[in-house]
C-alpha cells in the first residue's frame, strides 16, 4: 500500500518551454504533498509543500512563479516548471504520507528533467 | 530547527562484512527519525523509522538502527552486506507535529559501495 506515482520519469525540453510533472497517490488520499529537488550526488532539498485546495507553501529561495504547484484533488498534485532554463535541469521527486505525524513519507520514482 | 548529519559521504565494505552508516541528529525535542535508500534514478524507499517505541528498530532487507538519546545518534547497521545493498542512504528527521504536513529534513546522504 501507500503508493505514490510520478509521471513522467524522464523529460527533455528546450529552453523557454514549460514542463508539467504529475504526482498521484494511488491508494490513499493526500491533503499534503511535498516536492523535492535533488542535484547530482546531493541530498534532497524541499522546494514546497502542496496543499489540497489552497496555495502551496514554498521554501525560502524557491521562486513560486517559476515552479507552479497545483493540488486540485486529494490524489493529484502537479509541478510546472515554467520557462525552463538549463539550470532547472535536475531530479524532481514528490512525496506524500497516508497518515499523520509519524507516518513515513512515501516517494514517487522521480522525474529527471533535462533542459537543452 | 532540526537537522541530521551523516558522517561519511562514501562507505565501502566487502560483501559479507558489517555495514555501519552513521547519523546524528539535532533537535530540541525527541524527533521522529527515518532511514531511506535510493537506487540510481529512482525515488526513495523507506528502510525503517523510529517514533519513540522501541529504541532498536528493525527494517527491511536486514537493516536495523538504534536510537541513542545520550549520543543523539541513529546509526544504521546490517550484519552482512550484500551486493544488492549498494545504493545511496539518507537519514531524515521530522518533528512531532500532528497532521500530514510535518516536513522531513534529509541528511546529505551516504553512498554505500559493496565489493567482492
Amino acid at each position: 500500500g501507500a503508493v505514490v506515482s510520478q509521471h513522467p520519469s524522464r523529460v527533455i525540453c528546450k529552453s523557454g518551454t514549460s514542463v508539467k510533472i504529475e504526482c498521484r497517490s494511488l491508494d490513499f488520499q493526500a491533503t499534503t504533498m511535498f516536492w523535492y529537488r535533488q542535484f547530482p550526488k546531493q541530498s534532497l532539498m524541499l522546494m514546497a509543500t502542496s496543499n489540497e485546495g489552497s496555495k502551496a507553501t514554498y521554501e525560502q529561495g524557491v521562486e513560486k512563479d517559476k515552479f507552479l504547484i497545483n493540488h486540485a484533488s486529494l490524489t493529484l498534485s502537479t509541478l510546472t516548471v515554467t520557462s525552463a532554463h538549463p539550470e532547472d535541469s535536475s531530479f524532481y521527486i514528490c512525496s506524500a504520507r497516508p497518515g499523520q505525524g509519524a507516518s513515513p513519507l512515501h516517494f514517487g520514482n522521480g522525474t529527471r528533467l533535462t533542459v537543452t | 530547527a532540526q537537522s541530521v548529519t551523516q558522517l561519511g559521504s562514501h562507505v565501502s565494505v566487502s560483501e559479507g562484512a558489517l555495514v555501519l552508516l552513521r547519523c546524528n541528529y539535532s533537535s530540541s525535542v525527541p524527533p521522529y527519525l527515518f532511514w531511506y535508500v535510493q537506487y540510481p534514478n529512482q525515488g526513495l524507499q523507506l528502510l525503517l523509522k523510529y517514533t519513540s517505541a522501541a529504541t532498536l528498530v528493525k527494517g527491511i532487507n536486514g537493516f536495523e538502527a538504534e536510537f541513542k538519546k545520550s549520543e543523539t545518534s541513529f546509526h544504521l547497521t546490517k550484519p552482512s552486506a550484500h551486493m544488492s545493498d549498494a545504493a545511496e542512504y539518507f537519514c531524515a528527521v521530522s518533528d512531532r507535529s500532528t497532521g500530514t504536513a510535518s516536513k522531513l529534513t534529509f541528511g546529505t546522504g551516504t553512498r554505500l559501495q559493496v565489493t567482492l
